[in-house]
């Protein structure tokens, strides 16, 4: 079964845009982390956000915010007044434990967000 | 402080021949992480050490990929032989301990197998 789901593959916006990119996650764990991650162009993967099961409060950061709803298992990202820098895949994961004990890092497949001027 | 460092960024080689890439993590973290990202998808894991021990190889293909981590900093992973389907991105991330901490990547290394 899929544990983390980004239904949307691709998305085009012009810049000033606001841009939701949704992640649907699966868990049987009632103690996880969600992760948010950015990848350019240059294939770095860029650590953006991690929330813990237990905030549900959403956060801002600048032009970006979370919205954590554990009651439909989703975990959306929206880019408020979009920029062509912010053109890149997004990546949505998942972190619980591994059948070793430690953590696992499961990612979705990712959105590719692009930004025109 | 510096990041997760990689090399080589690209590596170009034929089916059956080998290849080993080698990652340097951030300073004092603990675990170390190699991923296969194949394109069009998320980095999967492959192996896991916390310090110089293996915690997690079991999605690694023992059979031709090995890694080690020696001395608990660096490490290196290799393919030997390459086969086509090993063509992807090999990330490699760290963080400080192996519970919820953040990981953080490094550039990775692009290898295509002819």
């Amino acid at each position: 079964a899929q544990k983390v789901t980004q239904a949307q593959t691709e998305i085009s916006v012009v810049e000033k845009e606001d841009v939701t990119l949704d992640c649907v996650y699966e868990t049987r764990d009632t103690t996880y982390y969600l992760f948010w991650y950015k990848q350019p162009p240059s294939g770095e993967l860029v650590f953006l956000i991690r929330r813990n099961s237990f905030d549900e409060q959403n956060e801002i950061s600048g032009r970006y915010s979370w919205n954590f709803q554990k009651s439909t298992s989703s975990f959306n990202f929206t880019i408020t007044a979009s920029q062509v820098v912010d053109s890149a895949v997004y990546f949505c994961a998942l972190s619980e434990p591994g059948d070793t004990g430690f953590q696992k890092l499961v990612f979705g497949t990712g959105t590719r967000l692009l930004v025109s001027p | 402080e510096a990041g997760v460092a990689q090399s080589p960024r690209y590596k170009i080689i034929e089916k059956r021949q080998s290849v080993a890439f080698w990652c340097n993590p951030i300073s004092g973290h603990a675990t170390l992480y190699w991923y296969q990202q194949i394109l069009g998808q998320g980095p999967k894991l492959l192996i896991q050490f916390q310090n110089n021990g293996v915690v997690d190889d079991s999605q690694l293909p023992k059979d031709r990929f090995s890694a080690e981590r020696l001395k608990g900093v660096d490490s290196t992973l290799k393919i030997q032989p390459a086969k086509l389907e090993d063509s992807a991105v090999y990330l490699c991330a760290s963080s400080q301990g192996g519970g919820w901490e953040t990981q953080y990547f490094g550039p990775g290394t692009r290898l295509l197998v002819l």
